[in-house]
């Protein structure tokens, strides 16, 4: 079975700093994996995404994730943070033919500070 | 991108009583949808997978009689929470699949509350 670990479950950086949001997977096969957002009380807002190819990613907001097979981890990075966000974080993999089902790791609470 | 709809955002209700949330596809068909739960803190859960025009298929651990989905087409997913109880207050989140390999689009999510 599939499983997604987040390692840290809150994190804080300041306005303008760099960030990289940890996530490792356990799966038998190439993973189709991902990196949503969440605002308080709201949906979830899909980042980026990996499902073959270049193992750099680039997604919305200025983000970007880098698939490395031999350290089974998906790592959210962004240069330069700003305040806007402060959120939720979920890393997520899927299997493939498993019709779209995911498994979330359990998140990642972002605070920037001013 | 695809747009799934939720609805309501967020309801309260009485123990005992039956909620019904729905999911809809906007610009697009779904024969199937996913139901997730979260419970504050914690991250997304999936209880059940929704097929159009058959039965759901309920993860372990889930009571299919307490949470009633019903596909009856192919841009409409309900989740009825029967009998509901303080205990199943979450926020219950759907997704849809598009076309991608693995890709869902997630709703808005509903908040549930039971007093």
């Amino acid at each position: 079975a599939q499983s997604v670990t987040q390692p840290d479950i809150h994190i804080t950086v300041s306005e303008g700093a760099s960030l990289e949001l940890r996530c490792n997977y356990s799966y038998g096969a190439t993973p189709y994996l991902f990196w949503y957002v969440q605002s308080p009380g709201q949906g979830l807002q899909l980042l980026l995404k990996y499902f073959s190819g270049d193992t750099l990613v680039q997604g919305i907001k200025g983000f970007e994730a880098e698939f490395k097979r031999s350290q089974s981890s998906f790592n959210l990075r962004k240069p330069s943070v700003h305040w806007s966000d402060a959120a939720e974080y979920f890393c997520a993999v899927g299997a493939k033919g498993g019709g779209n089902k995911l498994t979330f790791g359990t998140g990642t609470q972002l605070k920037v500070e001013l | 991108g695809a747009v799934v709809s939720q609805h309501p955002s967020w309801v309260i209700c009485k123990s005992g009583t039956s909620v019904k949330i729905e999911c809809r596809s906007l610009d697009f068909q779904a024969t199937t949808m996913f139901w997730y739960r979260q419970f504050p803190k914690q991250s997304l859960m999936l209880m059940a997978t929704s097929n159009e025009g058959s039965k759901a298929t309920y993860e372990q651990g889930v009571e299919k009689d307490k949470f009633l989905i019903n596909h009856a087409s192919l841009t409409l997913s309900t989740l009825t929470v029967t009998s509901a109880h303080p205990e199943d207050s979450s926020f219950y989140i759907c997704s849809a699949p598009d076309r991608g390999p693995a890709e869902a689009f997630f709703g808005q999510g509903t908040r549930l509350t039971v007093v």
